[in-house]
């Protein structure tokens, strides 16, 4: 089973949220990670967005509009990336990732779709 | 504002080493508060992390357990640069690599190199 596992697409509407999620594996705590997302649009490496690890300790990246931001489902098990208010320029590959094991781990990545 | 710029062959023959450089501007291979990381990207394999190298006083390297045997990340202070080398590579190697500096997360990348191990 992976450490970090994404829905592998979603769709959503113009001027909508989206909920993009990661679930850890079973076992590994979502409470204890800092959850890390990127956006990567055709052609360009992985931009960084945000991290979070709870409402207290959390930063956004530079320029990074506050529509995205980050949140955890404890009973999920699961970090999530919320992006409001969507734009047809959200419409990208999101990536979350983890430091686990002495190691930058990530997940396969969710493409949203803006239509 | 720091710029990464990768370099290197795109072709690789297998059981060769693949050997990648990503110079540095607008900061220091030697900064005692980032990492230099090498992370590569195919449709197989997503997003993996191979490696980082960081100085703390001294130079530390982290490597991925699946390639632990086969990797090297090598800062070079003189050309203010870093470097990543894969040994005998298959052509599961092939993929696209970035080099990435590390700060608050992966911060920063470079623009990418598609690297294809084919004879």
């Amino acid at each position: 089973q992976a450490v970090l596992t994404q829905p592998s697409s979603l769709s959503a509407s113009p001027g909508a949220s989206a909920s993009l999620t990661c679930t850890l594996r079973s076992g590994i705590n979502v409470g204890t990670y800092r959850i890390y997302w990127y956006q990567q649009k055709p052609g360009s490496p992985p931009q960084y967005l945000l991290n979070y690890k709870s409402d207290s300790d959390k930063q956004q990246g530079s320029g990074v509009p506050s529509r995205f931001s980050g949140s955890k489902d404890a009973s999920a098990n699961a970090g999530i990336l919320l992006i409001s208010g969507l734009q047809s320029e959200d419409e990208a590959d999101y990536y979350c990732m983890i430091w686990h094991s002495s190691a930058w781990v990530f997940g396969g990545g969710t493409k949203l779709t803006v239509l | 504002q720091v710029q990464l710029q990768q370099s290197g062959p795109g072709l690789v023959k297998p059981s060769q080493t693949l050997s990648l450089t990503c110079a540095i501007s607008g900061d220091s291979v030697s900064s005692n508060s980032v990492a230099w990381n090498w992370i590569r990207q195919s449709p197989s394999r997503g997003l993996e992390w191979l490696g980082r190298t960081y100085h703390r006083s001294k130079w530390y390297n982290e490597y991925a357990v699946s390639v632990k045997s086969r990797i090297t990340i090598n800062p070079d202070t003189s050309k203010n640069q870093v470097s990543l080398q894969l040994n005998s590579v298959t052509p599961e190697d092939t993929a696209l690599y970035y080099c990435a500096r590390e700060y608050v997360a992966l911060d920063d990348w470079g623009q990418g190199t598609l690297v294809t191990v084919s004879s």
